[in-house]
């Protein structure tokens, strides 16, 4: 099956800082999804972006569907973006999202 | 915009009960819903896929008499953890797709925290 690999799998940020988060996988892909995974567990949906660039707010995403990545951009960070945050795939539209490992990200004030 | 309910969001109970999952779709119908497990500090691992009026497919080394999933109806699958044990704790989520459209993003419900003493 699909591969889905994250990096880094654990982020420190200052307050007010930048990041970039990759998703690379391993084969072409029908959808694309960032998620983010909050301390009571519940999965918020930032992207869906099988291709191309979204922005919503200080984070945007980019996938190149192409070269099978995809990168979350989160700008001026604040602590409340803390959390994990989850690439997922799937192949088609009758197939369930496959999810990377995730990039456990902590923003200190 | 779509919305898929889960309850119960948090349930302990004893070893050897059966504990039952609802997940919902509040404005859509799926015919297709998918359960997940998520151990702690880990990613979302798919256990099975619910087909509405059909048997579940189920992900290599799950249990199916174990994690029992019944869609019976295009807005309701639920997952039934039977004789529960400690190591059935776990985050279960459960995620839907609306049926139109082959480029339609999932929703994902609020997750059920089990925990079995």
């Amino acid at each position: 099956g699909i591969q889905v690999e994250q990096s880094p799998p654990d982020l420190i940020l200052q307050e007010g800082a930048n990041s970039t988060l990759r998703c690379n996988f391993s084969d072409s892909v029908n959808n694309l999804q960032w998620f983010h995974q909050n301390p009571w567990g519940q999965l918020i949906n930032l992207f869906y972006i099988p291709s191309g660039t979204k922005q919503n707010g200080r984070l945007s995403a980019t996938t190149v569907a192409t070269e099978r990545y995809s990168l979350l951009y989160i700008s001026s960070s604040q602590t409340t973006d803390s959390g994990v945050y989850f690439c997922a795939v799937d192949v088609s539209g009758n197939t369930p999202l496959v999810f990377g490992k995730g990039t456990r990200l902590s923003v200190i004030a | 915009g779509a919305v898929v309910s889960q309850h119960p969001s948090r349930v302990i109970c004893k070893s050897g009960t059966s504990v039952k999952i609802e997940c919902r779709s509040l404005d859509f119908q799926a015919t297709t819903m998918f359960w997940y497990r998520q151990f702690p500090k880990k990613s979302l691992m798919l256990m099975a896929t619910s087909n509405e009026g059909s048997k579940a497919t189920y992900e290599q080394g799950v249990e199916k008499d174990k994690f029992l999933i019944n869609h019976a109806s295009l807005t309701l699958s639920t997952l039934t953890v039977t004789s529960a044990h400690p190591e059935d704790s776990s985050f279960y989520i459960c995620s839907a797709r609306r049926p139109t459209g082959a480029n339609e993003k999932l929703f994902f419900g609020s997750g059920t925290q089990l925990s079995v003493l």
